[in-house]
């Protein structure tokens, strides 16, 4: 069965610093993995993807997404966080031959001034 | 262009009722799917749909049904509700083919009394 751990349930960080969030996955094959941004009673908004090539992903916003097949992880990082930044975020996968997501638990990001 | 909507916003139901949600797709995509998110949580998959048919199903009940249209929109519709069911309820819409992300709707906010 697939499954995603997201090991930090909250991280903090002061605005300026860089920020990682971490991602680690459980499944069998070659999975797409996505990050997705949500903040107070909104949707999930897309911020980036990986499907193959490139371990290093860069997507909106200024931030980026490193994967890491031996170690099955997929880090969200940003080189200098912004206020703006805070609100949870979600790693997700999905095999090539499904449709549906899998999703983590979450880390709740906060940036401080 | 809209992106995915969804309605209501919130919804109030008593245990036993039955409710229906719906949502319309960002413009171009064929299929929707649909996701629980409990508070606190990531998002849980209920099902997907693609050419009117229910394609993927997670781990729910048949309490929890659903339909799509021939203009690409959907329903969830949810019987016998419990308290258990109170959750942020999203709609995802997607193209059927490739490593293709997911957009959200805003969801909508069902609380079961």
């Amino acid at each position: 069965a697939q499954s995603v751990a997201q090991p930090e349930d909250q991280v903090n960080v002061a605005e300026g610093n860089p920020l990682t969030v971490k991602c680690t996955y459980s499944v069998s094959g070659n999975p797409y993995l996505f990050w997705y941004v949500q903040y107070p009673n909104r949707g999930l908004q897309f911020l980036l993807k990986y499907i193959t090539g490139d371990n290093l992903v860069k997507g909106s916003y200024g931030f980026e997404a490193e994967f890491n097949k031996s170690q099955t992880s997929f880090h969200l990082k940003k080189p200098s966080a912004l206020v703006s930044d805070s609100a949870l975020y979600f790693c997700a996968v999905r095999l090539p031959y499904g449709q549906n997501f899998v999703f983590g638990p979450g880390t709740r990001l906060s940036a401080l001034p | 262009d809209a992106g995915v909507t969804q309605s209501p916003t919130h919804l109030i139901k008593t245990r036993g009722q039955q409710v229906t949600l719906r949502c319309s797709p960002k413009s171009g995509h064929d299929t929707v799917s649909w996701y629980q998110q409990a508070l606190g949580q990531g998002p849980q998959f209920i099902f997907q749909y693609y050419e009117e048919e229910e394609r993927q199903r997670g781990n729910f009940p048949d309490r929890f049904s659903g339909h799509q249209f021939p203009n690409y929109s959907s329903e969830l519709n949810v019987n016998a509700l419990l308290l258990g069911d109170s959750a942020l309820y999203l709609c995802a819409s997607s193209f059927r083919r490739g490593a293709n992300e997911q957009f959200f709707g805003p969801g909508t906010r069902l609380t079961v009394l």
